[in-house]
Formats: C-alpha cells, sequence, structure tokens
C-alpha cells in the first residue's frame, strides 16, 4: 500500500516554543491530507482538513492560529503548533488518500509524539 | 450523542475463542464504513471496509446493516496478535473525512 511518513517521530520542548511536524506521502500525490490528534485512551479526532494550494478546513474548537496547516505541494503537508502548552501535548496523526485511484483507503503517517514541558 | 458509538470493552478472551464488537452510527447519511486496528503506540491501520451485503477476510467478517445503521466485526479463532484496539470508521462524504469510535480494546491471552 501507499505510504505516508511523519517527521519528527517524537519531539519534547518547553513550553511557549513552536512545533513543526511534517507529513509526506511517499509513493503518490496527495490534494488533500488531514490532521488528527489523540490523546491518552482516546480515539482520533479529526483537526482540520489541508488542501494543497488552498486554505485548510479546521474542525470546529480548533484554532486555526494557533495550529497552522500548510500544503505547499501535493507530497507535503506541514502542522505547526504555535506557543505550545502542556495541553497540547499529544500524538499528533496526518493521513493521506491517493486520489489517482478509486479506492476510499486513507493511510496514515506513523504520528508524531509531542510532549509539552 | 457521539456520531460513532463503540462497545465500551475491554475484551479479554482466550487464544482460539470468537469475539464479536458491535458499533452504531447516528448519521443516516454516512456513506462510507470501515474498521481499522491500533497497537500501542501506533497509527491506525485498516483492516477492512465494510458492506451491506457483508464481506469476509481470513478470520474476519463485518456487517452492516443501514436500517440500523450499525456494524460488527466478528474475529474468528482469536491469536495473540490480534490484540490491539480495534476503532469503527464512518464517512459522511466521499472526499475522505474519517469519524472514529473510542475504540474497543482486545487482549486475546494464551
Amino acid at each position: 500500500g501507499a505510504v505516508v511518513s511523519q517527521h519528527p517521530s517524537w519531539v519534547i520542548c518547553k513550553s511557549g516554543t513552536s512545533v513543526k511536524i511534517e507529513c509526506r506521502s511517499l509513493d503518490f500525490q496527495a490534494t488533500t491530507m488531514f490532521w488528527y490528534r489523540q490523546f491518552p485512551k482516546q480515539s482520533l479526532m479529526l483537526m482540520a482538513t489541508s488542501n494543497e494550494g488552498s486554505k485548510a478546513t479546521y474542525e470546529q474548537g480548533v484554532e486555526k492560529d494557533k495550529f497552522l496547516i500548510n500544503h505547499a505541494s501535493l507530497t507535503l503537508s506541514t502542522l505547526t503548533v504555535t506557543s505550545a502548552h502542556p495541553e497540547d501535548s499529544s500524538f499528533y496523526i496526518c493521513s493521506a488518500r491517493d486520489w489517482a485511484t478509486w479506492e476510499e483507503t486513507q493511510y496514515f503517517g506513523p504520528g508524531t509524539r509531542l510532549l509539552v514541558l | 450523542r457521539k456520531e460513532v458509538e463503540q462497545d465500551p470493552g475491554p475484551f479479554n478472551v482466550p487464544e482460539g475463542a470468537t469475539v464479536a464488537f458491535n458499533c452504531t452510527y447516528s448519521n443516516s447519511a454516512s456513506q462510507s464504513f470501515f474498521w481499522y486496528r491500533q497497537d500501542c503506540r501506533k497509527e491506525p491501520k485498516l483492516l477492512m471496509s465494510v458492506y451491506s451485503s457483508g464481506n469476509e477476510d481470513g478470520r474476519f467478517t463485518a456487517q452492516l446493516n443501514r436500517a440500523s445503521q450499525y456494524i460488527s466485526l466478528l474475529i474468528r479463532d482469536s491469536k495473540l496478535s490480534d490484540s490491539a484496539t480495534y476503532l469503527c470508521v464512518v464517512t459522511r462524504t466521499s472526499y475522505g473525512k474519517l469519524t472514529f469510535g473510542q475504540g474497543t480494546i482486545l487482549t486475546v491471552h494464551p
């Protein structure tokens, strides 16, 4: 199946710093990528839909000025957590769909664990 | 009410057992349905899509009842490697926005 990578796989930072997470589709083009967040013992919650060449669409309750999304190419979307605080500590996962096929399957990246001290 | 609800679990079963998971969804306009599995501290991986006609993949059988808005997953002859969290997933649109259930933890013991 298609491969999606994320970088970094984990990050520890001080409160107030910004953290950038990259999501790449390695062997297919993704005009749309999705960013999820998962807190311990909870399920994945969609944060935003990242659209190549246009603004991201954010889910209700997700601050767009805090979670900046850039989808500058067909294979790369970035999520920047600005001025991170301990409550932003979570497992961030991206996914992408190969629009060149008719499959609805979404391929997930391996996730990024963020710990804000 | 949550959009996708699953059995609370956890399920602890011996090897070889048959176990069934249930899931209900609230939006009748939902279009596509999936079961994913998620191992501890890993990303979700697609287990199988779910169709109204029912579908089977080896020891796994999935069923969808659109009238009742109900999805099921049956695992036969459980293996230790089946231990994971099973996520019921629904999409409402054709462009792929997934809604996840809270997941059901399965532990298969020797």
